[in-house]
């Protein structure tokens, strides 16, 4: 089961910031918090990760609560390109062997005009 | 950056027939990849795990008779999927880990869309 829990889908006006909520609430200590995103029928594309810091990267920011129970995905200037649908993963430290992700359902963002 | 390739982007075929797509990363070696099946409007769904140099590890409920992976190189990983039916039909995608020690990020193909008639 996806460790993660997002909001079905989310509308954003074009060129505001769409804020992508997530809760885990289960999350264990060594594991980080990962953002991929995933355009119709194409395979998803990484955008940031964390652990316990929020991070900023060309794409978004990521803002990660101090209990990390939760964090939030910021796309600072939305465009209609960024309409596709949002997945938060958390997985275990790159040390681990295993390497996979637990997919949720994901947050379907959708840009507006 | 990484780059993971996937072949084809889409194929059509008749039941009963084989299927082969490749996966390749472009730029780094890979001594793992996953393949994942979603269907529409779906998560994706991790099928197996790709070992280079040893046999694939499948999740539960998948026949590995069916889906065949053969991961021969550091480079380049198969699935086929044998004996196709129209249940078969999906969106198969891989995903290759850059080695340890430089950065944990997952990178995915492009996706298979198959289509099975």
């Amino acid at each position: 089961d996806a460790k993660t829990t997002q909001p079905t889908s989310m509308d954003c006006a074009e060129g505001r910031a769409a804020n992508l909520p997530c809760n885990h609430s289960t999350i264990s200590g060594n594991e980080y918090v990962y953002w991929y995103r995933q355009i119709h029928s194409q395979g998803p594309q990484y955008i940031i990760h964390g652990l316990k810091n929020n991070e900023t990267n060309e794409m978004a920011s990521l803002i990660i609560t101090e209990d990390r129970k939760s964090s939030t995905l910021i796309l600072p200037h939305a465009t209609l390109r960024d309409t596709a649908v949002y997945y938060c993963i958390v997985r275990t430290s790159f040390m681990d062997s295993n390497y996979q992700l637990i997919w949720g359902a994901g947050t379907k963002l959708i840009i507006k005009p | 950056g990484a780059v993971v390739s996937q072949h084809p982007s889409w194929v059509i075929c008749k039941s009963g027939t084989s299927v082969k797509i490749e996966c390749r990363s472009l730029d780094f070696q890979a001594t793992t990849m996953f393949w994942y099946r979603q269907f529409p409007k779906q998560s994706l769904m991790l099928m197996a795990t790709s070992n280079e140099g040893s046999k694939a590890t499948y999740e539960q409920g998948v026949e590995k008779d069916k889906f065949l992976i053969n991961h021969a190189s550091l480079t380049l990983s198969t699935l086929t999927v044998t004996s196709a039916h129209p249940e078969d039909s999906s969106f198969y995608i891989c995903s290759a880990p850059l080695p340890r020690g430089l950065n944990e990020k997952l990178f995915f193909g492009s996706g298979t869309q198959l289509s099975v008639l």
